[in-house]
């Protein structure tokens, strides 16, 4: 079965503050890939990052942070001086596979992060 | 810029309505999708598409019927809306390897 956990149910932070928001997952393909998205207030989920499982080097993007461990089955994400604009629902997801073949993704129950000035 | 677009962003209706939620996209993507989110539960997929007239079940496709007579629209049916059916629903669509969804912007749906 595949799966996706995101155990933190909220985060409260004060701004400037680091912030690490977790994921595990369980699948038995050997290849898959793993996703963040994050949905402001607005509603729509916006694509962060996506990462394919042959590739576990940890990659920057300005403020943001992801440690992919294999080992341990994470796909953590870490935001560097968080600020008000980073509140948000965070979701993580795997890929699985349909009957067709097709991907299909699997979604966590998010995390909601609330970034206070 | 890239769209998925859903037409209602807001939209009561009531028990016992037939109720459609409609989903185009621009980017000419094979794979689409109807999710529905609730608090709690994040994201429950309802439907998928890969092609025109083709679909398959999600995990949570009781009380709902979809539609894809063309590539780039993909409506989901609320047969016989509920209040159970009172939710979050997003539409998402893709190309056929795992590159990410690009999401459109929901339909909060409420059933009274």
């Amino acid at each position: 079965a595949q799966k996706v956990t995101q155990a933190q149910t909220e985060i409260s932070v004060v701004e400037k503050e680091d912030v690490t928001l977790d994921c595990v997952y369980e699948t038995r393909d050997t290849t898959y890939y793993l996703f963040w998205y994050k949905q402001p207030p607005s509603g729509e989920l916006v694509f962060l990052i996506r990462r394919n499982s042959f590739d576990e080097q940890n990659e920057i993007s300005g403020r943001y942070s992801w440690n992919f461990q294999k080992s341990t089955s994470s796909f953590n994400f870490t935001i560097t001086a968080s600020q008000v604009v980073d509140s948000a629902v965070y979701f993580c997801a795997l890929s699985g596979r349909f009957t067709s073949g097709t991907y299909k993704y699997i979604f966590g129950t998010g995390t909601r992060l609330k970034v206070l000035a | 810029d890239v769209k998925v677009t859903q037409s209602s962003r807001y939209l009561v209706k009531r028990t016992g309505e037939k109720v459609f939620l409609e989903c185009v996209q621009d980017m000419d993507h094979e794979n689409m999708f109807w999710y529905r989110q609730d608090p709690g539960l994040g994201l429950r997929l309802i439907y998928f598409s890969y092609d025109v007239k083709m679909k398959e079940k999600g995990d949570i496709p009781e009380g709902y019927s979809v539609s894809r007579e063309k590539k780039e629209r993909f409506s989901l049916i609320l047969e016989s809306a509920s209040t159970n059916q009172t939710s979050m629903y997003l539409c998402a669509s893709s190309l056929p390897q795992g590159y990410g969804y690009t999401f459109g912007s929901g339909t909060r749906l409420t059933v009274v």
